[in-house]
């Protein structure tokens, strides 16, 4: 079946340091990949989406490479700040010709603590 | 930007009660999803919905649960009667456009099963 694993479970880094945040997948088809950000008591949010065309997508400073020969979206930013303390969600959408309705399947989230 | 409600925040009840859960969706969105979170554990998806009727459901959607949308009005989940197990933080979703289109989740309703 679907799975999406997210190794680490809390990251902390001191402001101005890379991020990186890992997700890995497995699934039966080549699936859509998204990150979701949720800041505390909010609702998740979408933060980026891969393309079938295979550009990086970039939405505030960070972005994921799709690799299917590794089943990587890893998330990336050059340089942490303080308000990108959150829980971030790698979440998959499995592509299957005879559905039109795209669940989606969550790794298990990955809580960034940034530093001063 | 797009917001989704849920309404309430918090519930408590008994186990073997009814719980109705409220979401208020996107205003123009066509698809609706339920997902449940376990403490400690991942989102899992539950239910999706469209056009009046259940489109999709997982094995985590038992025959306790059900969802309607009536009149356009919220879309909710019932569950009935409750066990124990059904504690979790429930998020509603929805979204405008067929595969793939960006989901708008609520911030969640925790419902704890006494």
């Amino acid at each position: 079946g679907d799975s999406v694993t997210q190794t680490e479970g809390l990251v902390t880094l001191t402001e101005g340091l890379p991020v990186m945040l890992n997700c890995t997948y497995q699934s039966t088809y080549s699936p859509f990949l998204f990150w979701y950000v949720q800041h505390l008591n909010e609702a998740p949010k979408l933060l980026l989406k891969s393309f079938t065309d295979n550009k990086r997508p970039e939405h505030q400073g960070f972005h994921a490479t799709l690799h299917k020969s590794s089943s990587s979206f890893h998330l990336q930013k050059s340089s942490a700040q303080l308000s990108d303390s959150a829980l971030y969600y790698c979440a998959l959408s499995p592509l299957i010709a005879s559905s039109s309705f795209s669940k989606l399947v969550f790794g298990q989230g990955t809580s960034l603590s940034v530093v001063p | 930007g797009p917001k989704v409600l849920q309404i309430p925040s918090h519930q408590i009840i008994d186990m073997g009660q009814m719980v109705t859960l409220n979401c208020d969706p996107v205003s123009n969105h066509l698809y609706f999803y339920w997902y449940k979170q376990i403490l400690g554990q991942q989102m899992e998806f539950l239910v999706n919905f469209y056009n009046g009727k259940v489109m999709e459901k997982s094995k985590l959607f038992k025959d306790q649960f059900s969802v309607e949308r009536p009149d356009g009005s919220y879309f909710t989940l019932k569950i009935q009667p409750t066990a124990l197990e059904d504690s979790a933080v429930y998020f509603c979703a929805s979204s405008l456009g067929l595969n793939y289109a960006e989901q708008f989740f609520g911030p969640g309703t925790r419902l704890t099963v006494l």
